[in-house]
């Protein structure tokens, strides 16, 4: 079963911060929070993943916070062709089959102009 | 350019007659892996395999063989398909330790009937 909780969906205005929280209470020491996203029915994208320092890329910025047992992602100027289904999962990157990508149902992001 | 290759993109076939999905990866990965995708149902794992030669059940493996003879190719066997493995299915390759990013193909659409 999948280790986080997201909610279902969320919407975001063209060109404002898209803030995708998810919920990750029981986080071991070694694993990593990675998010993913999925348009509509292509193959998983990587987005971003960290440990506990915050993260920013290219695409989006990755908030932990300090316990870490949640997590923000954060695109800062969403577009249209953001519009997709968000995955947060947690894994060891060095757990063997323990770190086996479990994807849980995520957040379906929509983006309105 | 680093990718993951599947054929066929869309597949119908009837109940029973046996197919053959590939899957190939042009980075070296160790590590591979297949997911199916159902509506209502996410992403579930299939089988992975960590090398060559070394194959291991995911979650949802009933119906399915796989193969790693190579390191860049992982096919997914169906010997006698059912309706109930219509689906939509995708292959993805990483490194096998380390926390580096997945990479997906761009999925094949399965029908039987």
């Amino acid at each position: 079963d999948a280790k986080t909780t997201q909610p279902p969906s969320m919407d975001c205005a063209e060109g404002r911060a898209a803030n995708l929280p998810c919920n990750h209470s029981t986080i071991s020491g070694n694993e990593y929070v990675y998010w993913y996203r999925q348009i509509h029915s292509q193959g998983p994208q990587y987005i971003i993943h960290g440990l506990k320092n915050n993260e920013t890329n290219e695409m989006a910025s990755l908030i932990i916070t300090e316990d870490r047992k949640s997590s923000t992602l954060i695109l800062p100027h969403a577009t249209l062709r953001d519009t997709a289904v968000y995955y947060c999962i947690v894994r060891d990157p060095w757990g063997g089959s323990q770190g086996n990508l479990i994807f849980g149902k995520g957040t379906k992001l929509s983006v309105k102009p | 350019e680093a990718q993951v290759t599947q054929n066929p993109r869309y597949l119908i076939t009837v109940t029973g007659k046996k197919l053959t999905v590939t899957c190939s990866q042009n980075m070296n990965h160790e590590y591979m892996s297949w997911y199916r995708q159902d509506p209502g149902l996410g992403l579930r794992q299939i089988y992975y395999s960590m090398n060559v030669e070394v194959t291991d059940k995911g979650d949802v493996p009933e119906g399915y063989k796989v193969s790693r003879k190579e390191k860049r190719n992982f096919p997914l066997i169906l010997e006698s398909p059912s309706p109930n493995q219509t689906s939509l299915y995708f292959c993805a390759s990483r490194e096998l330790q380390g926390s580096t990013e997945a990479f997906f193909g761009q999925g094949t659409r399965l029908t039987v009937v």
